[in-house]
């Protein structure tokens, strides 16, 4: 059975430019996470999705960050404009929801220029 | 401020000794509680989880001891290996039980010089 997928692996990108990355989470999980991992930290949540619903998004720069899982299923986060900060690596994470174990896709690293 | 943190950043061991890597939380309310593997360019790797009715929970050459007295948790991990070189992440689920947020630590280094 396949992970969680994401893509691209890797991005680089001049600042200013927008970005997005794509998450296809495990089948049947309804529950999908965005997180930040910056270099030697460990992985801070921007958003999470019940089914096609952010529950809790309190972390997601919004002047910046959007999300959308529009059927429940794939999601993407995109990044307009990208900031010299925001250099990290993106992780997705999907689990079968309550307290469960959330499995992580590869990440995708962002590099901005 | 609540945070989740790891008492030693790096941990080196010899090949077939025993790791230890400790765990300190702050929140009572949490209720769950995961160690992730992460190796370089991957992402988290699930290891062992517990919930907080428990105190210890064993795996395969790993267990999980949960302290809610001290709110302590730590992994143990049995003749490490090569192969059990990566950063290991404890995390809680600091939003209490379906309220669900998982929160990460700030990880350790474990090195296995063989």
């Amino acid at each position: 059975e396949a992970g969680v997928v994401q893509s691209p692996r890797y991005k680089i990108i001049e600042k200013k430019q927008p970005v997005a990355f794509w998450c296809n989470p495990i089948s049947g999980h309804n529950t999908l996470y965005w997180y930040l991992q910056n270099l030697g930290q460990g992985p801070e949540l921007l958003i999470r999705y019940e089914n096609e619903e952010a529950v809790d998004d309190s972390q997601l720069p919004k002047d910046r960050f959007s999300a959308e899982r529009l059927k429940g299923v794939d999601s993407t986060l995109k990044i307009q404009p990208a900031e010299l900060g925001d250099s990290a690596v993106y992780l997705c994470a999907s689990s079968a929801g309550g307290n469960t174990e959330a499995f992580f896709g590869q990440g995708t690293r962002l590099t901005v220029v | 401020g609540e945070s989740v943190g790891l008492h030693l950043p790096t941990l080196s061991v010899q090949e077939g000794d025993n790791s230890i890597i400790n765990c300190a939380y702050s929140n009572s309310a949490s209720d769950y509680f995961i160690w992730y593997k992460q190796e370089s360019g991957k992402g988290p790797q699930f290891i062992i989880d517990i919930r907080s009715n428990m105190d210890k929970r064993q795996g395969q050459r790993v267990t999980v001891l949960l302290n809610k007295t001290v709110k302590h948790l730590s992994l143990q991990i049995a003749a490490t290996q090569p192969g059990d070189s990566a950063v290991y992440f404890c995390a809680e689920n600091r939003g209490g039980g379906s309220n669900y947020k998982l929160t990460f630590g700030k990880g350790t280094l474990l090195t296995v010089n063989p």
